[in-house]
């Protein structure tokens, strides 16, 4: 089966813009998380997808930070206006239920200059 | 406050047993987590303890005490392909979820010949 995939890989966009991340999960995981790593610190939850409801957004930053699952499959991540604190990396992860494992995507490096 | 400590870094030669501790406080537990993760890479799923004991797969066996708030994975027969971050998370609850995972900051193991 297909991986989690994430697109782009890089983006490099100036302070002020707007930047979207997408990510595609696993065929049929309802479950989809995001997670960002600044430069070392460790992983940081952001927000969990139960199909297209947000089960938990209590990791987001601000309100700068958007995401959505319209229609329960793939998922986006919109920040807008990006400052320089939003660099890193920033991962999608997928699982079929609540009990089983997670399988990340190889993220999105984000960097606003 | 959540909290997950492991080593920064740890060196080992090829061929030998290496162990990389992981301690942790969180607010709840519901499971402990070690993913490998390569640079540039999406962290891959190694082992899942969720009751105290010793869970072994093939050359890499990992040990949970809920008491301690305690975790080791083994690392066996090491190879050169085992040179990676290895990263230690644990799944709190939340609300009426299973829960998110909190990510420790990684082990950087370097496998010399």
């Amino acid at each position: 089966e297909a991986g989690v995939t994430q697109f782009p890989s890089h983006s490099v966009i100036e302070k002020g813009q707007t930047v979207t991340l997408r990510c595609d999960p696993i065929s049929g995981h309802d479950n989809l998380y995001w997670y960002r790593r600044v430069m070392g610190k460790e992983i940081k939850f952001l927000l969990h997808f139960v199909k297209e409801s947000k089960q938990d957004e209590s990791g987001m930053p601000n309100n700068r930070f958007l995401a959505e699952r319209t229609g329960g499959t793939y998922s986006t991540l919109k920040v807008q206006p990006a400052e320089l604190e939003d660099s890193g990396v920033y991962f999608c992860a997928s699982s079929p239920g609540q009990l089983y494992g997670y399988t990340f995507g190889s993220g999105t490096r984000l960097t606003v200059v | 406050g959540q909290n997950i400590d492991q080593p920064t870094e740890m060196t080992a030669t090829e061929g030998a047993i290496v162990q990389i501790n992981c301690t942790y406080q969180t607010s709840g537990f519901n499971g402990l987590f070690w993913y490998q993760q390569h640079a540039g890479e999406a962290p891959t799923f190694l082992s899942y303890n969720v009751l105290d004991g010793l869970e072994e797969k093939g050359r890499f066996s990992s040990f949970l005490s809920r008491s301690k708030g305690y975790s080791y994975l083994l690392l066996k027969e090491l190879q050169m392909k085992d040179s990676a971050s290895y990263l230690c998370a644990v799944r709190v609850p939340y609300g009426g979820s299973q829960g998110n995972l909190i990510f420790g900051k990684g082990t950087k193991l370097s496998v010399k010949p």
